[in-house]
Protein backbone atom coordinates (compact mmCIF):
# COMPACT_ATOMS: atom_id res chain seq x y z
CA UNK A 1 0.00 0.00 0.00
CA UNK A 2 1.00 3.19 -0.59
CA UNK A 3 1.85 6.10 2.58
CA UNK A 4 3.54 9.37 2.52
CA UNK A 5 5.66 10.17 5.23
CA UNK A 6 6.45 13.87 5.89
CA UNK A 7 8.83 13.99 8.63
CA UNK A 8 8.40 17.52 10.33
CA UNK A 9 4.86 18.05 12.12
CA UNK A 10 5.62 21.73 13.36
CA UNK A 11 8.54 24.28 11.68
CA UNK A 12 9.56 27.85 12.71
CA UNK A 13 10.83 30.22 10.53
CA UNK A 14 12.31 33.71 10.74
CA UNK A 15 11.20 35.76 7.46
CA UNK A 16 14.07 35.41 4.78
CA UNK A 17 15.18 31.75 5.82
CA UNK A 18 15.21 29.35 3.54
CA UNK A 19 12.69 26.61 3.96
CA UNK A 20 12.85 22.36 3.45
CA UNK A 21 10.16 20.44 3.75
CA UNK A 22 11.12 16.47 3.69
CA UNK A 23 8.24 14.15 2.21
CA UNK A 24 9.43 10.57 1.16
CA UNK A 25 6.72 7.82 -0.13
CA UNK A 26 6.80 4.55 -0.29
CA UNK A 27 5.61 3.04 -3.64
CA UNK A 28 7.25 0.48 -5.79
CA UNK A 29 5.75 1.67 -9.05
CA UNK A 30 5.50 5.10 -11.23
CA UNK A 31 3.98 7.87 -8.65
CA UNK A 32 2.82 11.40 -9.33
CA UNK A 33 3.74 13.35 -7.06
CA UNK A 34 2.32 17.00 -5.26
CA UNK A 35 2.41 19.67 -2.94
CA UNK A 36 -0.73 21.98 -1.36
CA UNK A 37 -0.89 24.14 1.44
CA UNK A 38 -3.72 25.10 3.86
CA UNK A 39 -3.56 28.88 4.36
CA UNK A 40 -5.42 29.20 8.04
CA UNK A 41 -9.10 28.57 7.54
CA UNK A 42 -8.85 28.11 3.98
CA UNK A 43 -9.15 24.76 1.70
CA UNK A 44 -6.03 23.18 -0.12
CA UNK A 45 -4.55 24.33 -3.14
CA UNK A 46 -2.29 22.97 -5.32
CA UNK A 47 0.86 24.83 -4.64
CA UNK A 48 3.16 22.38 -7.42
CA UNK A 49 2.86 18.61 -8.87
CA UNK A 50 5.72 16.53 -10.61
CA UNK A 51 4.15 13.76 -13.22
CA UNK A 52 7.52 13.66 -15.58
CA UNK A 53 10.69 15.26 -17.10
CA UNK A 54 12.80 17.34 -15.24
CA UNK A 55 12.78 16.68 -11.79
CA UNK A 56 13.32 20.03 -10.39
CA UNK A 57 9.56 21.43 -10.21
CA UNK A 58 8.66 25.29 -9.93
CA UNK A 59 5.50 26.35 -8.52
CA UNK A 60 3.62 29.28 -7.21
CA UNK A 61 4.89 31.35 -5.03
CA UNK A 62 8.29 30.56 -5.27
CA UNK A 63 8.35 27.03 -4.05
CA UNK A 64 10.16 24.64 -5.75
CA UNK A 65 10.17 20.64 -5.25
CA UNK A 66 12.66 18.22 -6.27
CA UNK A 67 11.80 14.74 -6.84
CA UNK A 68 14.44 12.44 -6.06
CA UNK A 69 13.68 8.45 -7.36
CA UNK A 70 16.69 6.59 -5.76
CA UNK A 71 15.19 8.35 -2.20
CA UNK A 72 11.37 7.90 -2.94
CA UNK A 73 11.23 11.56 -2.19
CA UNK A 74 9.66 14.56 -2.97
CA UNK A 75 10.95 17.87 -0.81
CA UNK A 76 9.83 21.24 -1.00
CA UNK A 77 12.11 24.12 -0.79
CA UNK A 78 11.67 27.98 -0.37
CA UNK A 79 14.96 30.47 -0.82
CA UNK A 80 13.28 32.94 1.32
CA UNK A 81 9.69 32.58 3.77
CA UNK A 82 7.67 35.55 4.23
CA UNK A 83 4.88 35.41 7.31
CA UNK A 84 2.65 34.94 4.25
CA UNK A 85 3.73 31.64 3.64
CA UNK A 86 2.72 30.56 7.24
CA UNK A 87 0.27 27.58 6.29
CA UNK A 88 -0.18 23.51 6.38
CA UNK A 89 1.34 21.90 4.18
CA UNK A 90 0.38 18.37 2.63
CA UNK A 91 2.31 15.95 0.58
CA UNK A 92 0.25 13.66 -1.81
CA UNK A 93 1.07 11.06 -4.20
CA UNK A 94 -0.93 8.75 -6.36
CA UNK A 95 -0.56 5.72 -8.20
CA UNK A 96 0.21 5.96 -12.56
CA UNK A 97 -1.64 4.09 -14.01
CA UNK A 98 -4.51 4.26 -11.37
CA UNK A 99 -8.02 5.01 -12.61
CA UNK A 100 -9.80 5.97 -9.35
CA UNK A 101 -7.61 9.87 -8.91
CA UNK A 102 -7.35 9.28 -5.51
CA UNK A 103 -4.79 10.56 -3.59
CA UNK A 104 -2.69 9.40 -0.36
CA UNK A 105 -1.97 12.31 1.66
CA UNK A 106 1.00 12.65 4.60
CA UNK A 107 0.40 13.80 7.79
CA UNK A 108 1.09 17.63 6.77
CA UNK A 109 4.04 19.84 8.20
CA UNK A 110 2.75 23.18 9.81
CA UNK A 111 4.99 26.31 8.86
CA UNK A 112 5.02 29.17 11.08
CA UNK A 113 6.50 32.24 9.99
CA UNK A 114 8.02 34.79 12.25
CA UNK A 115 7.91 38.38 11.37
CA UNK B 1 -15.89 30.91 -10.08
CA UNK B 2 -17.36 29.31 -7.99
CA UNK B 3 -15.32 25.95 -8.00
CA UNK B 4 -16.43 24.01 -5.25
CA UNK B 5 -19.07 24.77 -2.81
CA UNK B 6 -19.68 23.44 0.28
CA UNK B 7 -22.33 23.48 3.07
CA UNK B 8 -22.61 23.94 5.74
CA UNK B 9 -19.55 25.37 6.78
CA UNK B 10 -19.88 24.66 10.78
CA UNK B 11 -22.63 22.53 12.15
CA UNK B 12 -22.94 20.95 16.19
CA UNK B 13 -24.71 17.66 16.32
CA UNK B 14 -25.83 15.84 18.90
CA UNK B 15 -25.03 12.07 18.99
CA UNK B 16 -27.25 10.08 17.43
CA UNK B 17 -28.89 12.15 14.71
CA UNK B 18 -27.94 12.28 11.29
CA UNK B 19 -27.38 15.38 8.69
CA UNK B 20 -26.13 15.92 5.24
CA UNK B 21 -22.91 17.22 4.11
CA UNK B 22 -23.72 19.19 0.57
CA UNK B 23 -20.70 19.47 -1.76
CA UNK B 24 -21.63 21.02 -5.35
CA UNK B 25 -18.83 21.75 -8.22
CA UNK B 26 -19.66 23.91 -11.50
CA UNK B 27 -16.37 22.89 -13.22
CA UNK B 28 -18.41 19.79 -15.15
CA UNK B 29 -15.72 17.39 -13.33
CA UNK B 30 -16.32 13.71 -13.28
CA UNK B 31 -14.79 12.73 -10.35
CA UNK B 32 -15.47 13.76 -6.72
CA UNK B 33 -13.98 13.14 -3.36
CA UNK B 34 -14.60 13.25 0.29
CA UNK B 35 -12.37 13.46 2.76
CA UNK B 36 -12.00 13.85 6.26
CA UNK B 37 -8.75 16.21 8.17
CA UNK B 38 -8.63 15.24 12.04
CA UNK B 39 -5.69 16.84 13.61
CA UNK B 40 -2.12 15.83 13.09
CA UNK B 41 -3.68 12.84 10.75
CA UNK B 42 -3.53 14.26 7.32
CA UNK B 43 -6.50 13.73 4.96
CA UNK B 44 -7.91 10.53 4.89
CA UNK B 45 -10.72 9.48 1.61
CA UNK B 46 -14.19 8.49 2.95
CA UNK B 47 -15.48 7.64 -0.75
CA UNK B 48 -15.19 9.16 -4.21
CA UNK B 49 -17.11 8.70 -7.35
CA UNK B 50 -16.23 8.48 -11.18
CA UNK B 51 -19.07 9.74 -12.43
CA UNK B 52 -22.47 10.30 -11.96
CA UNK B 53 -24.43 6.88 -10.51
CA UNK B 54 -21.20 5.72 -9.56
CA UNK B 55 -19.71 5.77 -6.09
CA UNK B 56 -16.94 3.57 -4.38
CA UNK B 57 -15.30 3.67 -0.88
CA UNK B 58 -12.11 5.00 0.37
CA UNK B 59 -10.20 4.52 2.95
CA UNK B 60 -12.84 5.20 6.36
CA UNK B 61 -16.31 4.71 4.53
CA UNK B 62 -17.96 3.70 7.53
CA UNK B 63 -20.50 5.19 9.36
CA UNK B 64 -21.02 7.32 6.18
CA UNK B 65 -23.01 7.17 2.93
CA UNK B 66 -22.84 9.13 -0.21
CA UNK B 67 -24.78 8.88 -3.76
CA UNK B 68 -24.16 10.61 -6.99
CA UNK B 69 -27.74 11.66 -9.13
CA UNK B 70 -25.91 14.36 -10.67
CA UNK B 71 -22.58 15.34 -12.24
CA UNK B 72 -22.21 18.59 -9.80
CA UNK B 73 -23.76 17.05 -6.66
CA UNK B 74 -22.00 14.99 -4.51
CA UNK B 75 -23.82 14.87 -0.55
CA UNK B 76 -22.14 12.98 2.13
CA UNK B 77 -24.46 11.60 4.71
CA UNK B 78 -24.03 10.56 8.44
CA UNK B 79 -27.00 8.30 9.80
CA UNK B 80 -26.37 7.92 13.56
CA UNK B 81 -23.58 10.64 14.34
CA UNK B 82 -20.86 9.65 16.55
CA UNK B 83 -17.98 11.87 18.50
CA UNK B 84 -15.66 10.00 16.80
CA UNK B 85 -16.64 11.65 13.38
CA UNK B 86 -16.08 15.05 14.67
CA UNK B 87 -13.74 16.11 12.60
CA UNK B 88 -13.36 18.82 8.98
CA UNK B 89 -14.77 17.25 6.30
CA UNK B 90 -13.70 17.98 2.94
CA UNK B 91 -15.40 17.70 -0.67
CA UNK B 92 -13.37 17.83 -4.09
CA UNK B 93 -13.13 17.17 -7.67
CA UNK B 94 -11.36 16.66 -10.44
CA UNK B 95 -11.84 16.49 -14.22
CA UNK B 96 -10.67 12.91 -14.73
CA UNK B 97 -9.36 10.53 -12.86
CA UNK B 98 -5.83 10.17 -14.69
CA UNK B 99 -2.94 10.58 -13.33
CA UNK B 100 -2.16 13.97 -13.81
CA UNK B 101 -5.12 15.66 -12.79
CA UNK B 102 -4.97 17.89 -9.80
CA UNK B 103 -8.16 18.12 -7.54
CA UNK B 104 -9.81 21.18 -6.12
CA UNK B 105 -11.14 21.78 -2.98
CA UNK B 106 -14.02 23.07 -1.24
CA UNK B 107 -13.42 25.45 2.41
CA UNK B 108 -14.52 22.65 4.27
CA UNK B 109 -17.24 21.63 7.11
CA UNK B 110 -16.16 21.68 10.62
CA UNK B 111 -18.03 19.34 12.45
CA UNK B 112 -18.55 18.71 15.80
CA UNK B 113 -20.48 15.42 17.64
CA UNK B 114 -21.87 16.15 21.27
Amino acid sequence: AQSVSQHNHHVILSEAASLELGCNYSYGGTVNLFWYVQYPGQHLQLLLKYFSGDPLVKGIKGFEAEFIKSKFSFNLRKPSVQWSDTAEYFCAVNARGGSQGNLIFGKGTKLSVKP
Amino acid sequence: NAGVTQTPKFRILKIGQSMTLQCTQDMNHNYMYWYRQDPGMGLKLIYYSVGAGITDKGEVPNGYNVSRSTTEDFPLRLELAAPSQTSVYFCASSRSGTDNQPQHFGDGTRLSIL
